[in-house]
């Protein structure tokens, strides 16, 4: 149990669909974050939230739509991706403070497949 | 901007042996922290040690240690006693000091331990 959950765990969409990804987490922290993961390549921050507002856009495209309704619960909508976007998306929580310093906590991700 | 540079891909391991996984960064910053994450199959990123670069003192968790030279901008983490469990991707990440919790994430190293 990692404290950080996610859903769906695997998604296969069209391009023209529209879908969202949930993140909840349990461990009472104040930011989330949105990750995307490709084969070969780092890690890719798409988003930050802290203590609800979004503090962190990484010139995503507007198609992904971020969304925190409140600290404990991350949405990322979806709506006509391209193939490039299929991909593993990380969430992650952390608790926040002054110093920056607390480690962050992922959950297992959704794995999306754009068709 | 800083950079986070892992040069092997792929590492092997025999069950009980030491392994190294290098990683090297950039930065012009002073106060920043370094971390060593784990993902298995499972995806779920663990985190498995990290350092604060002020500290002089290596970290260390159990059978996970670093190596860190800051001069050289080097962060490289030694698996003693590799176990089967062991095996999986590795990443190396950068966040600057301060209130950011922005993280910065190498490519991966992949280890495979060999029974």
């Amino acid at each position: 149990e990692t404290g950080v959950t996610q859903t769906p765990r695997h998604l296969v969409m069209g391009m023209t669909n529209k879908k969202s990804l949930k993140c909840e987490q349990h461990l009472g922290h104040n930011a989330m974050y949105w990750y995307k993961q490709s084969a070969k390549k780092p890690l890719e921050l798409m988003f930050v939230y802290n203590f609800k507002e979004q503090t962190e856009n990484n010139s995503v495209p507007s198609r992904f739509s971020p969304e925190c309704p409140n600290s404990s619960h991350l949405f990322l909508h979806l709506h006509t991706l391209q193939p490039e976007d299929s991909a593993l998306y990380l969430c992650a929580s952390s608790q926040a403070d002054s110093r920056g310093n607390q480690p962050q906590h992922f959950g297992d991700g959704t794995r999306l497949s754009i068709l | 901007a800083q950079t986070v540079t892992q040069s092997q891909p792929e590492m092997s391991v025999q069950e009980a042996e030491t392994v190294t996984l290098s990683c090297t960064y950039d930065t012009s910053e002073s106060d920043y922290y370094l971390f060593w994450y784990k993902q298995p199959p499972s995806r779920q990123m663990i985190l498995v040690i990290r350092q604060e670069a002020y500290k002089q003192q290596n970290a260390t968790e159990n059978r996970f240690s670093v190596n860190f030279q800051k001069a050289a901008k080097s962060f490289s983490l030694k698996i003693s006693d590799s176990q089967l469990g062991d095996a999986a991707m590795y990443f190396c990440a950068y966040r600057n000091g301060g209130a950011t919790n922005k993280l910065i994430f190498g490519t991966g190293t992949l280890l495979a331990v060999q029974p």
